[in-house]
């Protein structure tokens, strides 16, 4: 198994500023991927972060609005930038190392007011 | 079409009953699929993998057809810790797709 550390747990931001989210495992992993839990809705894959290269962002996301560092194979931080209300949400990282199993951080709940 | 669809739900069950979710998927290059569970305001954890032989572990009993891209998972003598909702997850190329899940609650 995996152990991801995920912070910061929660948060309430006002709108228009930045949160950036860390996460930690426990080993080296090649790829780490982020998603967002909408409420009600579920995992949706923002990008993947592979260490020594840019993200790859799905459809929809864009790397001025979620900037994601991986500066090495065991940390990757995802920033929310000039947030609104729709941000809200649950922000997941995870890693799967070379096994089909995810593994899930903690998540962070960010509500924007 | 989304690339994997659950009933969301929510289906309300007498403890010790037993319940079933199907799931579907759109696309074949789907090469591994799984059952995770996401307790209310926690982190999906897997339950279970998915095999075309069909996999049981305990009261769950997941099965797979890939000819008709469906997937399915079977909960017997439900418990009210099975509560929960069910995520249907379909693996291609190593990006893992999540369907919508199917909320299951138990009732004493």
């Amino acid at each position: 198994s995996a152990v991801i550390s995920q912070k910061p747990s929660r948060d309430i931001c006002q709108r228009g500023t930045s949160l950036t989210i860390q996460c930690q495992v426990d080993s080296q992993v090649t790829m780490m991927f982020w998603y967002r839990q909408q409420p009600g809705q579920s995992l949706t894959l923002i990008a993947t972060a592979n260490q020594g290269s840019e993200a790859t962002y799905e459809s929809g996301f864009v790397i001025d609005k979620f900037p994601i560092s991986r500066p090495n194979l065991t940390f990757s931080t995802l920033t929310v930038s000039n947030m609104s209300p729709e941000d809200s949400s649950i922000y997941l990282c995870s890693v799967n190392r070379g096994v089909p199993e995810a593994f899930f951080g903690q998540g962070t709940r960010l509500t924007v007011v | 079409r989304k690339e994997v669809e659950q009933d969301p739900g929510p289906f309300n069950v007498p403890e010790g009953a037993t319940v079933a979710f199907n799931c579907t998927y759109s696309n074949s290059a789907s090469q591994s699929f799984f059952w995770y569970r996401q307790d209310c305001r926690k982190e999906p954890k897997l339950l279970m993998s998915v095999y075309s032989s069909g996999n049981e572990d305990g009261r769950f009993t997941a099965q797979l057809n890939r000819a008709s891209q469906y997937i399915s998972l079977l909960i017997r003598d439900s418990k009210l810790s099975d509560s929960a909702t069910y995520l249907c997850v379909a693996l291609s190329y190593q990006k893992v797709t999540f369907g919508t899940g199917t909320k299951l609650q138990v009732i004493p």
